[in-house]
């Protein structure tokens, strides 16, 4: 049991809106990495959160933006929606001495 | 820049049969991990092997078997004794270790059917 938790599951959204999605880590697990998933392509790295702050961006428009609490949970917020950001976005969670990330569920969002 | 290869789209295995998926990486730092991934279809990815850079013997976690050859830059991911519910996506992913962050590349995917 990887202990990612992550909601909601699934949303539906209109272009232009905004969202959140949320992400809780095990315990222990410090770090928190946030993956956009289209269908059919593997994993691609949005950004990576530790100690509050973003370490690390991948090439992602400033309309994604994160957070994370000091109890080490996550945000994920995607403003101003665009249809091609339909996709599931994944959660990843490690601890910060070791090599290995585990994911949660993930969230299925539309843009309709 | 750091990639991952993945050139089987799909595959079939019978039951109880071994298989093995490709994964091929590209990297010009040192130290970095190879990791595989189960993606079953409700989504969740779900972490089987891992292999360090600088490990010497090949990986190994139950069924699951990581076929390191670091000069031909390969990490074939090794299935023994097939079952049914091993029919999933695998994803073989790539950390580079010395940079401290846990950005993963992914490689596309192979999709695996195990059948009856």
């Amino acid at each position: 049991d990887a202990g990612v938790t992550q909601s909601p599951t699934h949303l539906i959204k209109t272009r232009g809106q905004q969202v959140t999605l949320r992400c809780s880590p095990k315990s222990g697990h410090d770090t928190v990495s946030w993956y956009q998933q289209a269908l059919g392509q593997g994993p691609q790295f949005i950004f990576q959160y530790y100690e509050e702050e973003e370490r690390q961006r991948g090439n992602f428009p400033d309309r994604f933006s994160g957070h994370q609490f000091p109890n080490y949970s996550s945000e994920l917020n995607v403003n101003a929606l665009l249809l091609g950001d339909s996709a599931l976005y994944l959660c990843a969670a490690a601890a910060s001495s070791t090599d290995t990330q585990y994911f949660g569920p993930g969230t299925r969002l539309t843009v309709l | 820049a750091q990639k991952i290869t993945q050139t089987q789209p799909g595959m079939f295995v019978q039951e109880k049969e071994a298989v093995t998926l490709d994964c091929t990486y590209d990297t010009s730092d040192q130290s970095y991990g190879l990791f595989w991934y189960k993606q079953p279809s409700s989504g969740e990815m779900i972490f089987l092997i891992y292999q360090g850079s600088y490990d010497e013997q090949n990986a190994t976690e139950g069924r699951y078997s990581l076929n390191f050859q670091k000069a031909r830059k390969s990490a074939n991911l090794v299935i023994s004794a097939s079952q049914l519910g091993d029919s999933a996506m695998y994803f073989c992913a790539m950390r580079d270790a010395s940079s401290g962050t846990y950005k993963y590349i992914f490689g596309t995917g192979t999709r695996l059917k195990v059948l009856a």
